[in-house]
């Protein structure tokens, strides 16, 4: 069956252009969560969603990101004003249910690219 | 200090060798452990989990110690294809499955 998808799996953007990621779990997930992997950090945890709902948003690293889920599937993840920082790879999960012991499947993720 | 400390790597050790990862954990709300394996350039994917009583899955056996705070991984009888970078990772009791990792272990098997 279709795995985790992400869109796009590329994307080079200038300094202070506001840029979009999208995710598309698997069906039938109903957690979905959002990391980024960046050289030197390893992967951090950005945020989850239970549903629709993100209980947990305290690895947002400033304001100016953002994420929605609707219809307890596809979710964007909305970078503000983007810095040079903010270059990583931004990988997207779900799992069947938000619990601890539920295996993750990971999406391609979007390399992001700030000039 | 990192919540999850891994062996800094790399590893770089011929086919049939055996490998051990270590990793160790801070936090001790800590409640589920994994072994992800991270191919160059791809994402992450569950390895194994690690249960209290030690398991083993193939040729990849996982232990943990709670009262240590380690965890480890062992591959035997190594192939090419086990090149990878392993990652240790955890969660917290009640944190909505949200995943701690280690900066990754990376091992090249040689021929």
């Amino acid at each position: 069956g279709a795995g985790v998808s992400q869109s796009p799996s590329n994307k080079v953007t200038e300094k202070g252009k506001d840029v979009e990621l999208r995710c598309d779990p698997i069906s039938g997930h109903t957690a979905l969560y959002w990391y980024r992997q960046s050289l030197g950090q390893g992967l951090e945890f950005l945020i989850y969603f239970q549903g629709n709902s993100a209980p947990d948003k305290s690895g947002l690293p400033s304001d100016r990101f953002s994420a929605e889920r609707t219809g307890g599937s596809v979710s964007t993840l909305t970078i503000q004003r983007t810095q040079q920082e903010d270059s990583a790879v931004y990988l997207c999960a779900s799992s069947l249910r938000v619990l601890d012991y539920n295996e993750q499947f990971f999406g391609p993720g979007t390399r992001l690219t700030v000039l | 200090r990192k919540e999850v400390e891994q062996d800094p790597g790399p590893f770089n050790v011929p086919e049939g060798a055996t490998v051990a990862f270590n990793c160790t954990y801070s936090n001790s709300a800590s409640q589920s452990f994994f072994w992800y394996r991270q191919d160059c350039r791809k994402e992450p994917k569950l390895l194994m989990s690690v249960y209290s009583s030690g398991n083993e899955d193939g040729r990849f056996t996982a232990q943990l110690n709670r009262a240590s705070q380690y965890i480890s991984l062992l591959i035997r009888d190594s192939k090419l294809s086990d090149s990878a970078t392993y990652l240790c990772v955890v969660n917290r009791r009640n944190q909505g499955g949200k995943l701690i990792f280690g900066q990754g272990t990376e091992l090249s098997v040689k021929p």
